[in-house]
C-alpha cells in the first residue's frame, strides 16, 4: 500500500505561496499522485493531478523529484479563501479501495 | 445545476432507528461512491459502483446497505444506528475508473447525529 504522510496543518498569510509536501515511499511504478481541496461544510473538490516533473494548471502546480517519493503542492499567491483541506492521494491506474484512501489531509489555514 | 446533490444535508436521529440517504449525479457518469468522514477529517472508502454493479465494498458493517436503483442514483441504507455512526456522509462520482476518468466530484455531504 502507497501510504502517504502530510503535515497535519500549516499557517500562511495572504499572498504568499504555500507548498504542501505529501511523502510517499513506496510509490509503486503504475502510481499517481493526485490532490484534492476540501473547504468547510463541502465535498472534496480535484486540484490536480500528475505521475512525475511538474504538472501546472490555473489553480495550482504539482512537483514530483525524480525518485516520487514525495510530491509538493504550490499554491501561489494564496488568499483567505484559499483555507481548506488539502488531501494528497496515490494510486494506479487500476481501480482500488487502495487510490480512494484520502487520510487525514493537510488543514491549511490563511491568514490576513 | 448541482452536479452531485445529495439528501438531506442534515440528518438527526435516535440510536436503533434506520434512516435512508439519497444521492443523485446529472454528470451522466458511470461510477459512484459512498465516504464517511469522521470528525478528524479522516476520509474512508465505504462502497463504489460501476455501471449500477458493486465494485468496491470496504470492511463496512452489513448495517450499511447501498443501493443503486441506475447509474445516476446511489443510495444509502442504514439499519439500527449507531453512536459510531455519526459523521459526514459524502457521495461521489466519476466518469469511469481508468486513470483518466477516476476524477470525483463529490457532493456537499450528509452530516448524520445519532442521539
Amino acid at each position: 500500500l502507497a501510504k502517504t504522510t502530510q503535515p497535519i496543518s500549516m499557517d500562511s498569510y495572504e499572498g504568499q505561496e504555500v507548498n504542501i509536501t505529501c511523502s510517499h515511499n513506496n510509490i509503486a511504478t503504475n502510481d499517481y499522485i493526485t490532490w484534492y481541496q476540501q473547504f468547510p461544510s463541502q465535498g472534496p473538490r480535484f486540484i490536480i493531478q500528475g505521475y512525475k516533473t511538474k504538472v501546472t494548471n490555473e489553480v495550482a502546480s504539482l512537483f514530483i523529484p525524480a525518485d516520487r517519493k514525495s510530491s509538493t503542492l504550490s499554491l501561489p499567491r494564496v488568499s483567505l479563501s484559499d483555507t481548506a483541506v488539502y488531501y494528497c492521494l496515490v494510486g494506479d491506474m487500476g481501480f482500488s479501495a487502495r487510490q480512494l484512501t484520502f487520510g487525514s489531509g493537510t488543514q491549511l489555514t490563511v491568514l490576513p | 445545476d448541482t452536479a452531485v446533490s445529495q439528501t438531506p444535508k442534515y440528518l438527526v436521529t435516535q440510536m436503533g432507528n434506520d434512516k435512508s440517504i439519497k444521492c443523485e449525479q446529472n454528470l451522466g457518469h458511470d461510477t459512484m461512491y459512498w465516504y464517511k468522514q469522521d470528525s478528524k477529517k479522516f476520509l474512508k472508502i465505504m462502497f463504489s459502483y460501476n455501471n449500477k454493479e458493486l465494485i468496491i465494498n470496504e470492511t463496512v458493517p452489513n448495517r450499511f446497505s447501498p443501493k443503486s436503483p441506475d447509474k445516476a442514483h446511489l443510495n444509502l441504507h442504514i439499519n439500527s444506528l449507531e453512536l459510531g455512526d455519526s459523521a459526514v456522509y459524502f457521495c461521489a462520482s466519476s466518469q469511469g475508473t481508468t486513470l483518466a476518468k477516476n476524477i470525483q466530484y463529490f457532493g456537499a455531504g450528509t452530516r448524520l447525529s445519532v442521539l
